[in-house]
């Protein structure tokens, strides 16, 4: 059983599309986290939220308390987009993160 | 620059050995995290640390050892009792407070010859 869960698990989009990828949790949480992962391993921290909507260039990150639910939008899709997007939760139980699977998003030109 | 440095990037271990992964932070954090990531799998939880000389089992503990004696630097220690630790070990800091993110390394990668 995963406390957190990630869909879609592999997404393929064209070039200016726009993109959707969601998470959804099972335990209470004091904050949630996207991460960004490339292909050489190395993890990039793009938002920390723990309610309503946050929003840095291209990529928009929204979080549902009441509904446990999380999605990353990403507009005007790029190539460069191309790497594995994680969620993860801080519990409100301590200092823990738990994490999801990942979705391997790739861009085509 | 600031950041979270994890060395070597390539490791390999014979049968029966033990190997030390480095991870050092000049970021002044207090956290400290590690983490294991298998193909299919989130990252699941080794140890942490809070504070110096302090430490707490994750997870998955077992095999695996740590220290804390300095506040920039977490080593991880996989012993011979991990009888699978071909994986990639992700080490990661973060400051006090509850919206603080989470600053990773870029990875040691680990196989067993």
């Amino acid at each position: 059983k995963n406390e957190v869960e990630q869909s879609p698990q592999n997404l393929t989009a064209q070039e200016g599309e726009f993109i959707t990828i969601n998470c959804s949790y099972s335990v209470g949480i004091s904050a949630l986290h996207w991460l960004q992962q490339h292909p050489g391993g190395g993890i990039v921290s793009l938002f920390m939220l723990s309610s309503g909507k946050k929003k840095h260039g291209r990529l928009i990150a929204t979080i549902n308390i009441q509904e446990k639910h999380s999605s990353l939008h990403i507009t005007a899709s790029h190539p460069r987009d191309s790497a594995v997007y994680i969620c993860a939760v801080r519990l409100n139980t301590g200092n823990q993160f738990y994490f999801g699977t990942g979705t391997s998003l790739t861009v085509i030109p | 620059d600031g950041g979270i440095t994890q060395s070597p990037k390539y490791l390999f271990r014979k049968e029966g050995q033990n190997v030390t992964l480095s991870c050092e932070q000049n970021l002044n954090h207090d956290a400290m995290y590690w983490y294991r990531q298998d193909p299919g799998q989130g990252l699941r939880l080794i140890y942490y640390s809070q504070i110096v000389n302090d430490f707490q089992k994750g997870d998955i503990a077992e095999g695996y050892s740590v220290s804390r004696e300095k506040k920039e630097s977490f080593p991880l220690t996989v012993t011979s009792a991990q009888k699978n630790p071909t994986a990639f070990y992700l080490c990661a800091s973060r400051p006090q407070g509850a919206s603080q993110p989470q600053h990773f390394g870029d990875g040691t990668r680990l196989s067993i010859l």
